[in-house]
């Protein structure tokens, strides 16, 4: 079965920094998607991405954050300057429609914001 | 805005029994998908069932059942005979079916465990 693939599966990192969060969508699907959750709480909406531009950020995704598809099969997300509240699980998904489908997710990144 | 509500943290059932995990939302859309996703401890999110607003039937996977009660906008998951595999956290899910995207939005989740 197809998978979303999420690398790197742990990745700790100063405060600060910037950090790059990949992520390999199922190669005939059409939206992709970055979700986090932080420890204990529910997932949260960050971005959605069609037809090579964001199509809906959720308020969480501010100015430190950007979305790339730079080779039509990987699907990025980048921190600019990381904050101790960064420190989550990210989930990257992805869909072939508007969701009937339903999302298939990648097993998640996990970011620790030292 | 569209939100979806799960207000019981915790569930625990015995092993073979059935269980039920609630979730309303509030939404002013007519047609609308909605989804259950369970998260074992591996963290990885992964599909159980999923309904269409649109349609009447309740849907069923295999020991997984819905009761959608769209008038209520109550779409609860029913486990039967349920298994120690099932022991998870349970996410309830919303999106819609116009515009760009559709987004997911999650309940709260529900730690289900289930005793042997």
């Amino acid at each position: 079965e197809p998978e979303v693939t999420q690398t790197p599966s742990h990745q700790v990192t100063q405060m600060g920094q910037e950090v790059i969060l990949r992520c390999v969508p199922i190669s005939n699907h059409l939206y992709f998607y970055w979700y986090r959750q932080i420890l204990g709480q529910k997932v949260e909406f960050l971005v959605s991405f069609y037809n090579n531009e964001i199509s809906e950020k959720s308020e969480i995704f501010d100015d430190q954050f950007s979305v790339e598809r730079p080779d039509g099969s990987n699907f990025t997300l980048k921190i600019r300057s990381t904050k101790l509240e960064d420190s989550a699980m990210y989930f990257c998904a992805s869909s072939l429609d508007r969701g009937w489908y339903g999302y298939t997710f990648g097993s998640g990144t996990r970011l620790t914001v030292v | 805005a569209q939100t979806v509500t799960q207000s019981q943290p915790e569930m625990s059932v015995q092993e073979a029994e059935t269980v039920t995990l609630s979730c309303t939302y509030d939404t002013s859309e007519s047609d609308y998908y909605l989804f259950w996703y369970k998260q074992p401890p591996s963290r990885q999110m992964i599909l159980v069932i999923r309904q269409e607003a649109y349609k009447q039937q309740n849907a069923t996977e295999n020991r997984f059942s819905v009761n959608f009660q769209k008038a209520a906008k109550s779409f609860s998951l029913k486990i039967s005979d349920s298994q120690l595999g099932d022991a998870a956290m349970y996410f309830c899910a919303y999106s819609r079916t116009t515009g760009a995207n559709s987004k997911l939005t999650f309940g709260k989740g529900i730690t289900l465990s289930v005793r042997p």
